[in-house]
């Protein structure tokens, strides 16, 4: 199965900073991957897929880049509602993967 | 607005089954691919299978020969069950839903997760 590194494994900045999630695939997945943010508590949202398409209601500030094995996930310019968890998705292969997350924290 | 609710016991013992239902509101459970992912305590997210509405199935290989994902159209619900528990399969368990025309993913709708203890 493909495996996703996620990296910084956690990521300290301050709001109105500008915030870069990597994600590397152990094998190419195409453009087949999808970022989802998660806070304590609640369900995971989806933010992107496709590489670079932003999922419904989601926030121009929130882009996505990448093909085949690297990938990255930018904020522009970060809001505090943007501190969590967040999470890479492959599905080129079967079974769909998870990265182990990024932890974005205030600084 | 589609809300997902887990529900089921949140403690099994070893070696029993697992049982999870995720009730699906605000939508209907037909035309979309439904995952069950869970989430063991400090570690990644794990997709464990996906059900269609009409029935069709594929789990993840290292649960297949363990686990059973059911849907019930009617009380527009879906169901996973899994059994010979350990205490490896302590985890969250989220219900989720794949983007319409997809499968595997990516997943627009998820429930807030149930945790589930194995322990005796």
């Amino acid at each position: 199965e493909i495996v996703l590194t996620q990296s910084p494994a956690t990521l300290s900045l301050s709001p109105g900073e500008r915030a870069t999630l990597s994600c590397r695939a152990s094998q190419s997945v195409g453009s087949y991957l999808a970022w989802y943010q998660h806070k304590p508590g609640q369900a995971p949202r989806l933010l992107i897929y496709d590489t670079s398409n932003r999922a419904t209601g989601i926030p121009a500030r929130f882009s996505g880049s990448g093909s085949g094995t690297d990938f990255t996930l930018t904020i522009s310019s970060l809001e505090p509602e943007d501190f969590a968890v967040y999470y890479c998705q492959q599905r080129h292969n079967w079974p769909p993967t998870f990265g182990q997350g990024t932890k974005l924290e205030i600084k | 607005q589609v809300q997902l609710q887990e529900s089921g016991p949140g403690l099994v013992k070893p070696s029993e089954t697992l049982s999870l239902t995720c009730s699906v509101s605000g939508g209907s459970i037909s035309g979309y691919y439904w995952s069950w992912i869970r989430q063991p305590p400090g570690k990644g997210l794990e997709w464990i299978g996906y059900i269609y509405h009409s029935g069709s199935t594929n789990y993840s290989p290292s649960l297949k020969s363990r686990v059973t994902i059911s849907v019930d159209t009617s009380k527009n619900e879906f169901s996973l069950k899994l059994s010979s528990v350990t205490a490896a399969d302590t985890a969250v368990y989220y219900c989720a839903r794949s983007l319409r025309g997809y499968s595997f993913g990516p997943f627009d709708y998820w429930g807030q997760g149930t945790l589930v203890t194995v322990s005796s």
